[in-house]
């Protein structure tokens, strides 16, 4: 069946940079474009960005543009997010998620990973 | 980039049904038919319930169903059943692989 394992979260700094992981299991990995979302504690769910099967194409939502790298490793079948410059307004649980096969949808999540920003 | 518009709060007695709308635009609701709704317990990762405006992934109960006309989707689900009781949230690809998700509901069974 298929897993998504994120970790990598954590309590961090403004200003200050973590990477996220996500490893996948259950399916074949190098097929899928893949997801990060996150939601804000008592808040709804937010796309951050997507990543195609290959890692030639990225894109981002405008919230996170220019701070946030998405990347994968197919060899691994590991997705990763690296955030920088962190603010308060980061704070919340990030999901890997992955693209359904035969529809542009999201069909399966991982159980998250908290990222606190505070001082 | 603008979030869906859903319903805060939704609430229904067992054995009723419910509906919950999900608004959007043309770029989004209106020009895919690429909407999905998704169930979320406290605590829990989300749950695909609805797929491609109306289709059902294989062991969500067909109490759940969905529909779409213009810019407006809608999820509904009948015989409420006290497990019910979750965030609903909606979806919709919003092109070059985005998509957009809605502010989500919470559906109380009274």
């Amino acid at each position: 069946q298929v897993q998504l394992v994120e970790s990598g979260g954590g309590v961090v700094q403004p200003g200050r940079s973590l990477r996220l992981s996500c490893v996948a299991s259950g399916f074949t990995f190098s097929n899928y474009a893949m997801y990060w979302v996150r939601q804000a504690p008592g808040k709804g769910l937010e796309w951050v960005a997507v990543i195609s099967y290959d890692g030639s194409n990225k894109y981002y939502a405008d919230s996170v543009k220019g701070r946030f790298t998405i990347a994968r490793d197919n060899s691994k079948n590991t997705l990763y997010l690296q955030v920088n410059s962190l603010r308060a307004e980061d704070t919340a649980v990030y999901y890997c998620a992955k693209r359904a096969e035969t529809s542009a949808v999201i069909d399966y999540w991982g159980q998250g990973t908290l990222v606190t920003v505070s001082s | 980039q603008s979030a869906l518009t859903q319903p805060a709060s939704v609430s229904g007695s067992p054995g009723q049904s419910i509906t919950i709308s999900c608004t959007g635009t043309s770029s989004d609701v209106g020009g895919y038919d690429y909407v999905s709704w998704y169930q979320q317990h406290p605590g829990k990762a989300p749950k695909l319930m609805i797929y491609d405006v109306s289709k059902r992934p294989s062991g969500v109960s067909n109490r759940f169903s969905g529909s779409k006309s213009g810019n407006t989707a809608s999820l509904t689900v009948s015989g409420l059943q006290a497990e019910d009781e979750a965030d609903y949230y909606c979806c919709s690809y919003a092109g070059s692989s985005t998509f957009v998700f809605g502010g989500g509901t919470k559906l109380t069974v009274l």
